[in-house]
């Protein structure tokens, strides 16, 4: 089957760094997409990855291993507007992306 | 640039009745439309594709049906609603480039009771 997995949800301090991790085993893969989802609101994409390596914009910052399934978002500079979900999800062989459950971002002041 | 639209952006409904959301995209011609469903803590169930008028892919068996009168209006729909349909229905789009990005719809909350 195909299976996301991130964390549930991760609580920061305002100012510091903070690392979303996310694990995939999908049937191919044809990129990983992260999106920024405010409560009750749309999802936002934030980055795409589909070669090994880190991808940059700004405070946020996406990495990628194909061979380990592996991914994660860097946030730097964390601020109080920031307190979000962050979705990872995967294109598959099909094309169709396959979604995490999200993790649920706490900043603290 | 482009935009899209869902409407209603809330919906209380009861069981067994009806359902039609709508969304439409401009600014681009030959978009591939999405349906998906979000539950409460979850992540995005994709419901219905399409890559063009009439062309419609379902990919979970459930009461919902979808459809693509026009290029860039796609409509979700039902006959009869159950509880389990409650939820939060977002519309998306994408070019016709492999990795081009998702974008969303302001989102549709629905309630059955």
């Amino acid at each position: 089957g195909q299976n996301i997995d991130q964390p549930t949800e991760m609580t920061a301090t305002e100012g510091a760094i903070v690392q979303i991790n996310c694990t995939y085993q999908t049937s191919g893969f044809n990129g990983l997409f992260w999106y920024q989802q405010h409560a009750g609101e749309a999802p936002t994409f934030l980055s795409y990855n589909v070669l090994d390596g880190l991808e940059e914009k700004g405070r946020f910052s996406s990495f990628l291993s194909r061979s380990k399934g592996y991914s994660y978002l860097l946030l730097k500079e964390l601020q109080m507007k920031d307190s979000a979900s962050y979705l990872c999800a995967v294109q598959d062989s099909n094309y169709q992306l396959i979604w995490g459950a999200g993790t649920k971002l706490i900043i603290k002041p | 640039s482009q935009t899209i639209h869902q409407w209603p952006a809330t919906l209380v409904q009861p069981v067994g009745s009806p359902l039609s959301l709508e969304c439409t995209v401009e600014g681009t011609s030959n978009p591939n439309l999405y349906w998906y469903r979000q539950a409460a803590g979850r992540g995005l169930q994709l419901l219905f594709y399409s890559v063009g008028i009439g062309q419609i892919s379902s990919e979970v068996p459930q009461n919902l049906s979808a459809s693509r009168p026009q290029d860039r209006q796609f409509i979700l729909s039902s006959k009869k609603l159950l509880l389990s349909d409650s939820g939060f229905y977002l519309c998306a789009w994408n070019g016709r480039g492999h990795s081009n990005e998702q974008f969303f719809g302001p989102g549709t909350r629905l309630t059955v009771l």
